[in-house]
């Protein structure tokens, strides 16, 4: 059974760091794109990172570019999403995905970890 | 990009048929036939039930079912059952590695 873990969030202060992990299992996670959306407090979901499943390759969306870095560790299969510079309007329910392979859709979410930029 | 636009709200009774549609533009839902639905019930993770417009994936039920016209995909969820009373999202390919979802669709089964 596919499962993804996120874990990391929390409070943070605006202009601090926070680091997220995906801990998948079930299957081979070095084979697959991986990526983070998130979704704000009354807000849609927004599509945040890729990372491809050699990590070679990655994708930001503009509001998140220099300031958030996402890599993946496939000898341990786990997705991570450093954040910096954090900001009010990062707050947000994280989740991690795994790509379906090859037709833009994602066949599992994790349940997502909650990350909230407070003073 | 714009969020894709979706009715706040849908219901049914048990056992008939509705339709959730999504409203995109010619740069996502209209150009790209790369419209992927989701089922959401609160406080799981959100299924994957159809991707690439009209496809189900292995274990989806047959009473879901995709389409599109022009900008708009639509989602119809035929014999409607009360396990389908969920949050229903879209979400379209938007070229050079990026997306756009949904607002999201609130399916109440009376």
């Amino acid at each position: 059974e596919v499962q993804l873990v996120e874990s990391g969030g929390g409070l943070v202060r605006p202009g601090g760091s926070l680091r997220l992990s995906c801990a998948a299992s079930g299957f081979t996670f070095n084979k697959y794109l991986m990526h983070w959306v998130r979704q704000a407090p009354g807000k849609g979901l927004m599509y945040v990172s890729a990372i491809s499943s050699d990590g070679t390759y990655t994708y930001y969306a503009d509001s998140v570019k220099g300031r958030f870095t996402i890599s993946r560790d496939n000898s341990k299969n786990i997705l991570f999403l450093q954040m910096s510079s954090l900001r009010g309007e990062d707050t947000a329910l994280y989740y991690c995905l795994k790509d379906q392979s090859g037709d833009y859709s994602f066949d599992h979410w994790g349940q997502g970890t909650l990350v909230t930029v407070s003073s | 990009q714009s969020a894709l636009t979706q009715h706040a709200s849908v219901s049914g009774s048990p056992g008939q048929s509705i339709t959730i549609s999504c409203t995109g533009t010619s740069s996502d839902v209209g150009f790209y036939n790369l419209v992927s639905w989701y089922q959401h019930h609160p406080g799981k993770a959100p299924k994957l039930i159809i991707y690439e417009g009209d496809k189900r994936p292995s274990g989806v039920s047959t009473r879901f079912s995709g389409s599109k016209s022009g900008n708009t995909a639509s989602l119809t969820i035929s014999g409607l059952q009360a396990e389908d009373e969920a949050d229903y999202f879209c979400c379209s390919y938007a070229g050079r590695s990026t997306y756009v979802f949904g607002t999201g669709t609130w399916v109440t089964v009376l």
